[in-house]
């Protein structure tokens, strides 16, 4: 079983401030992704990364790949309170295994 | 164009009791998926059903759990003499193929008392 952790767990952060959180495992990953969930929402996916050490950047958020493939980092610029949601990193290419999250809050 | 949707959004039953929740998936999509989500927690693989394959059922948690598919649409979800620790989210995806994106639907919140 491929064990992804992702940490911090929480983060609650004022409106303008910039962030990182990190999906790690010692197994190597042919892809990972990233999803955001709402409270009462499915998760929806925001970037899938394939190439160790691949940044892909999808407006004020900015994925990483390790060289490795074995960790991604997701870092949010100027954080707004509609960042505000668990994200949840994921490997797999039919049964997607889970990291447990991060739930993060952005106050205004 | 609709998406997964599921159904009770929320369902709760007593301990002892049988429930069936239910997933219908995007038209089109030949690959359907359902995941669990226990509170603050991620998403832990259930089932997976693919075309008109045997199902994938190696994320079952105990007997108690069955699901089906009716060719490439609905799908039930069956727990039989549920027990408090099956409380949580039950979460349905599905996909183009196998390997494709995932699109979830928004979950059946089970709480057993």
């Amino acid at each position: 079983t491929q064990l992804l952790e992702q940490s911090p767990q929480f983060l609650s952060i004022q409106e303008g401030e910039n962030l990182t959180v990190y999906c790690n495992s010692s197994s190597v990953f042919s892809s990972l992704q990233w999803y955001r969930q709402e409270p009462g929402e499915g998760p929806v996916l925001l970037v899938t990364v394939v190439t160790g050490g691949e940044v892909k950047k999808l407006k004020r958020l900015t994925f990483q790949f390790g060289d490795a493939r074995k960790d991604s980092s997701l870092h949010i610029t100027a954080a707004q309170p509609g960042d505000t949601g668990l994200y949840l990193c994921s490997a797999g290419r039919r049964a997607l295994t889970f990291g447990s999250g991060t739930r993060l809050q952005v106050q205004p | 164009g609709a998406g997964v949707s599921q159904s009770p959004s929320n369902k709760v039953t007593e301990k002892g009791k049988d429930v069936e929740l239910r997933c219908d998936p995007i038209s089109g999509h030949t690959a359907l998926y359902w995941y669990r989500q226990r509170l603050g927690q991620g998403l832990e693989f259930l089932i997976y059903f693919q075309g008109n394959s045997a199902p994938d059922k190696s994320g079952l948690p105990s007997d108690r759990f069955s699901a089906e598919r009716t060719g490439e649409s609905v799908s039930t979800l069956t727990i039989q003499r549920t027990q408090q620790e099956d409380s949580a989210v039950y979460l349905c995806a599905s996909s183009l193929e196998q390997g494709h994106e995932q699109f979830f639907g928004p979950g059946t919140r089970l709480t057993v008392l």
